[in-house]
């Protein structure tokens, strides 16, 4: 079934640790790629979001992300995490000409231990 | 920086009773946009709405649910009689079209449903 899939259910990091999560799609065509966080409590943000141009896309916080097209995958980075990374990351993507709405990836907690 | 506003916070409501769950878009947007999150599951697409109709819905969208923007600002999610599997935190957003350069989607900060 066409989907979004995170790798990791549950990370934990310590702080000043270095940060991949991976994020992969399986719809063909044209996508719009976004990440959002959702620290504990509060609503969606918007952390980056790729449309077209440079695969490597810087968002908030030194957080960035690579589009790897032949690997259909969008891997959220940051090198050194606080924290105040400790959330709930969500992939999404959207299918060009499929309409407006966003397809949400499962979700990866991130804990990180001060 | 503008923001997509969601009212109540909480609601707690009763199997069978309905419930509407408001929501004030950025005043530019023309998307609107409902979502929900069930307690550790992940964000799902339930309808948008363009020009006063809903323009894609997903499969949870049944005929318990309806949508209205009742005025210029507010955007509306109805449950018509709530089932105990209707709580979750429910999302409003909106955005301008894709192919608008400045193109941005922008979530609320959701309303927590209880159904009991």
């Amino acid at each position: 079934a066409q989907s979004v899939s995170q790798h990791n259910h549950h990370v934990i990091l310590s702080e000043a640790a270095s940060l991949e999560l991976g994020c992969n799609y399986s719809y063909g065509g044209t996508v719009n790629l976004f990440w959002y966080v959702q620290y504990p409590g509060q609503h969606l943000q918007l952390l980056l979001k790729y449309f077209s141009g440079d695969p490597l896309v810087k968002g908030i916080k030194g957080f960035e992300a690579e589009f790897i097209k032949s690997k259909f995958s969008f891997n959220l980075r940051k090198p050194s995490v606080q924290w105040s990374d400790t959330a709930e990351y969500f992939c999404a993507v959207r299918r060009l000409n499929y309409g407006q709405n966003f397809v949400f990836g499962p979700g990866t907690r991130l804990s990180v231990l001060p | 920086e503008p923001e997509v506003t969601q009212t109540p916070s909480h609601q707690v409501t009763q199997m069978g009773q309905e419930v509407i769950l408001r929501c004030v878009p950025i005043s530019n947007h023309l998307y609107f946009y409902w979502y929900r999150q069930i307690l550790g599951q992940k964000v799902e697409f339930l309808v948008s709405f363009y020009n006063n109709e809903i323009s894609e819905k997903s499969e949870i969208f049944d005929d318990q649910f309806s949508v209205e923007r009742p005025d210029g600002s507010n955007f509306t999610l109805k449950i018509r009689s709530t089932k105990l599997e209707d709580s979750a935190m429910y999302f409003c957003a909106s955005s301008l079209p894709s192919d608008r350069i400045n193109y941005g989607y922008t979530f609320g900060s959701g309303t927590r449903l209880t159904v009991v």
